[in-house]
């Protein structure tokens, strides 16, 4: 079974300052990894994908991830914070033909600090 | 870029009726579409994957009898929330896959969510 854990459920970083947030994950064989956000009362929006090409992946909105085999990790970052970029947060893995799933982890909540 | 559109964004039903959410992938078809809940404050629950011209497979623990899934076309999945009670309220979120050819290149759209209240 795949799974994905995101460390903090909430995080605070002030507006210009790095943003971070942490998922790593377990899986049997080579993931496909995504990153969603979503806004209040909204659907989720694909920030990026990680699909077996590049281990750096630069998405919308300046976010990238880098998939890190050796870690089991797939953090998002964001060199610098804007006001907008306040929303949830969810990492989320994906096996390969015939296990098709999203499998999301529970979220983490970006609150931007003025 | 693809997009999936629900309808409708928000809806109020008394206890014990049925209501039906849509969810439509609007320039792409999508063979396969997936049905999520998501509770306040929570992650998304899958409940069942939907495919085009077969039925859905649910997910354990969703009653299949009370979330009717139907796949009709490859642009439009419906859920319909049967003889709903409070406690079904929650949002409910579609997504599409998008078959561009090339399994590694399709991805996960997602509808606007619906969000459900039932009294």
């Amino acid at each position: 079974a795949q799974s994905v854990t995101q460390l903090g459920s909430h995080v605070s970083v002030s507006e210009g300052a790095l943003v971070l947030l942490r998922c790593n994950y377990s899986s049997s064989v080579p993931p496909y990894l995504f990153w969603y956000v979503q806004y209040p009362n909204q659907g989720l929006q694909l920030l990026l994908k990680y699909t077996s090409a590049a281990t750096l992946v630069k998405g919308i909105n300046g976010f990238e991830a880098e998939f890190k085999k050796s870690e089991t990790s797939f953090h998002l970052t964001k060199p610098s914070a804007h006001m907008s970029d306040a929303a949830e947060y969810f990492c989320a893995v994906r096996g390969h033909f015939g296990n098709e799933k999203l499998t999301f982890g529970t979220g983490t909540r970006l609150t931007i600090i003025p | 870029g693809a997009v999936v559109s629900q309808h409708p964004s928000r809806v109020i039903c008394k206890s014990g009726t049925s209501v039906k959410i849509e969810c439509r992938s609007l320039d792409f078809q999508a063979t396969t579409m997936f049905w999520y809940r998501q509770f306040p404050k929570k992650s998304l629950m899958l409940m069942a994957t939907s495919n085009e011209g077969s039925k859905a497979t649910y997910e354990q623990g969703v009653e299949k009898d009370k979330f009717l899934i139907n796949h009709a076309s490859l642009t439009l999945s419906t859920l319909t929330v049967t003889s709903a009670h409070p406690e079904d309220s929650s949002f409910y979120i579609c997504s599409a896959r998008g078959d561009t050819g090339g399994y590694s290149g399709n991805t996960i759209y997602f509808g606007e969510g619906s969000w459900l209240t039932v009294v």
